[in-house]
């Protein structure tokens, strides 16, 4: 059974940082793109950033670059989104996402998600 | 803002057919997934490629594709199908790959 789960979410203040991690497991990790994915509250989804399988390409929605990095470790099948410069626009349940191979990877699995909240 | 339009709401009475639009210039080049969200819950893939269904997504959901619109049908809508409907795809301008989601389309079996 695939599943992913989050941690690292919490309240900060404008300007500040944090780092989600996604534990992965039932699946090999190191063979798919990896995926986060937010929602503010009473929104839809929004992409934030994915990872190829070595972690050599990372892509990212461009209202989070050069704020935020999307990481992994293959050995551990963990995979991060550290947040540097926060706003409050950041605020939203991040949520981490398994793509599928092929047929323009779809998000198969998503976690069970993480709540940022911004505010001072 | 989204890239890929959908209607706010739809409903539909119980057991009958309802069919939800997606509509993007993305999806003249990439399949549009669809995704089932229920409040408080993680969002579902319930199709991808145009007309696949994961493992465990019942046979009542169907999708479609023509041009720069792609559709979602649940044929024999039950009540626990009552939720926010998302299509998504990927995106490409010259050597950058992003994703696009809409706004999402609350269905309400009534």
């Amino acid at each position: 059974e695939v599943q992913l789960v989050e941690s690292g979410g919490g309240m900060v203040q404008p300007g500040g940082s944090l780092r989600l991690s996604c534990e992965a497991s039932g699946f090999t990790f190191s063979s798919y793109w990896m995926s986060w994915v937010r929602q503010a509250p009473g929104k839809g989804p929004e992409w934030v950033a994915s990872i190829k399988q070595d972690g050599n390409e990372k892509y990212y929605v461009d209202s989070v670059k050069g704020r935020f990095t999307i990481s992994r470790d293959n050995a551990k099948k963990t995979l991060y989104l550290e947040m540097n410069s926060l706003r409050a626009e950041d605020t939203a349940v991040y949520y981490c996402a398994k793509k599928a191979s092929g047929y323009d990877f779809p998000f198969e699995y998503w976690g069970q998600g993480a709540l940022v909240t911004v505010s001072s | 803002s989204s890239e890929l339009t959908q209607d706010p709401a739809v409903s539909v009475a119980l057991g009958q057919t309802v069919r939800i639009t997606c509509q993007g210039d993305s999806l003249r080049s990439y399949y549009a997934s669809w995704y089932q969200q229920k409040p408080g819950q993680a969002p579902v893939l319930v199709i991808y490629a145009k007309n696949y269904r994961p493992s465990g997504i019942p046979d009542r959901f169907s999708g479609s594709s023509s041009g720069n619109t792609a559709s979602l049908t649940i044929t024999g809508a039950q009540a626990e199908d009552e939720a926010d409907y998302y299509c998504n795809s990927r995106d490409r301008s010259g050597n950058h790959i992003r994703e696009v989601f809409g706004a999402g389309t609350r269905v309400t079996v009534l």
